[in-house]
């Protein structure tokens, strides 16, 4: 699985557009990009996943440029119960694979 | 609720003794995974049951560590002698088959003292 790097911790308030981009320069051509989202003590819960361009789901939006080498989750008008660890994830979805978590983004959401 | 239960929810015991835990996966989904993932770290993969056949197992499952899913249903993991080192929450979580989204169980909490 191609590696992947984020951001530690973000911070952001109520009501504001959160970007977290992700970094994966050797991704591989049939890879796939998958965003899982984790509060704590509980287990990860799927975001969204893409291959290319964007792509859209009622959660969040998940933008990859045409080098494929990053992505950004972007999470609209962000409340507090959006404060999680959000986890990139890249591999291959055509056959089995099983997933390598990397240390995951700390996102914090002020009042 | 994603549909994968975890019993216990959390566990407390003394060094040396033997721990169970048991997940009970989507009804129809094949696939079935173990993770570990201590504090301040992501999820690390264990082993997986395709059905009731175990096929793989990460070198961080020692010999202290078995996983069962009779019937290709529930499953359990089991510590033997557990160790201080094993505190940590574990993950289960299952796919309808290999390639698809993986859900996962609000884990098991260990703890050993």
């Amino acid at each position: 699985l191609a590696k992947t790097t984020q951001p530690i911790s973000m911070d952001s308030y109520e009501g504001q557009e959160v970007n977290i981009t992700c970094s994966h320069n050797n991704i591989a051509t049939n890879d796939y990009i998958t965003w899982y989202q984790q509060f704590p003590s509980q287990g990860p819960r799927f975001i969204i996943q893409g291959y290319k361009t964007k792509v859209t789901n009622e959660v969040a939006s998940l933008f990859i440029p045409a080098d494929r080498k990053s992505s950004t989750l972007s999470l609209p008008r962000v409340s507090l119960s959006d404060t999680a660890v959000y986890y990139c994830l890249v591999g291959l979805m055509n056959r089995d694979d099983k997933i390598i978590f990397g240390k995951g983004t700390r996102l914090h959401i002020l009042p | 609720d994603t549909g994968v239960s975890q019993d216990p929810r959390h566990k407390i015991t003394k060094r040396g003794q033997n721990v169970t835990f048991r997940c009970d996966p989507i009804s129809e989904h094949n696939r079935l995974y173990w993770y570990r993932q201590t504090l301040g770290q992501g999820p690390e993969f264990l082993t997986y049951f395709q059905n009731e056949a175990q096929l793989e197992k990460s070198r961080l499952l020692s010999d202290r560590f078995s996983a069962e899913r009779p019937k290709g249903s529930f499953s359990t993991l089991e510590i033997q002698r557990t160790e201080q080192g094993d505190s940590a929450m574990y993950l289960c979580a299952s796919s309808l088959n290999g390639a698809d989204t993986q859900y996962f169980g609000p884990g098991t909490r260990l703890t050993v003292l």
